[in-house]
């Protein structure tokens, strides 16, 4: 069964860093990976999708990555600011229907002004 | 307005009462999700439904029932709300054939079993 995590659950970064989040999946088998946000009680907004061919996806300061045989993604903030405070959660899909899509607990930002 | 919109955003209510969380999209996705979200477990399926006729059970789908009404409409009932049901709610749709394609979330229903 697939297993995503995310290390570390919480980071705090001044205000300007550039900074990685990581999300890690036990079975490499994947057809894609979503990174998603999530402000504090609101719904998961989507930031960016990866398919199993592809390398990385770029929207604005963000990038992701996908290295499907070390089983890792890296989501890459630029230049950081306080609104990018939140939660970042990842999802892997695995196939086999909805069942196969399989979330991280998520890492919780928060950018000190 | 959202394209993915839940009713109601909150709710309290009491053990044994019988509850429907509504949720309707403009998206025209035919796949429509519905997933509990717990402090600690993350998000968990519930049930899904990839068109009208297709209903599918998840994870945890023990004491949950949905209804595929339109395309644009799938309702979660909870048929005797129990206190370890109090949790986020969130509906969610998708396109994509054959493989699943991005998510797009609603705001989310907060519940609350007393």
């Amino acid at each position: 069964k697939q297993e995503v995590t995310q290390i570390p659950a919480a980071l705090s970064v001044p205000e300007g860093e550039n900074l990685v989040l990581n999300c890690s999946f036990t079975d490499s088998a994947i057809y894609n990976l979503q990174w998603f946000r999530q402000d504090p009680g609101k719904g998961l907004t989507s930031l960016l999708l990866i398919q199993s061919s592809q390398r990385e996806q770029t929207s604005g300061r963000l990038n992701a990555s996908l290295d499907k045989s070390s089983g890792r993604s890296t989501l890459y903030i630029a230049a950081s600011q306080p609104g990018d405070s939140a939660t970042y959660l990842c999802a892997a899909y695995s196939g086999g229907g909805a069942d196969g899509l399989t979330f991280g607990k998520g890492t919780h930002l928060i950018i000190q002004p | 307005d959202a394209d993915v919109t839940q009713t109601p955003r909150n709710r309290i209510t009491k053990t044994g009462k019988r509850i429907m969380l509504e949720c309707s999209q403009t998206k025209g996705h035919d796949r429509m999700y519905w997933y509990r979200q717990d402090p600690g477990l993350g998000l968990r399926l519930i049930y899904y439904s990839f068109d009208v006729k297709d209903i599918n059970k998840g994870e945890i789908s023990d004491g949950y029932s949905v209804s595929r009404q339109a395309q644009a409409k799938f309702s979660l009932s909870l048929e005797s709300a129990i206190p370890n049901q109090t949790a986020l709610y969130f509906c969610a749709t998708s396109v994509g054939a054959g493989r699943t394609g991005e998510l797009f979330f609603g705001e989310g229903s907060r519940l609350t079993v007393l």
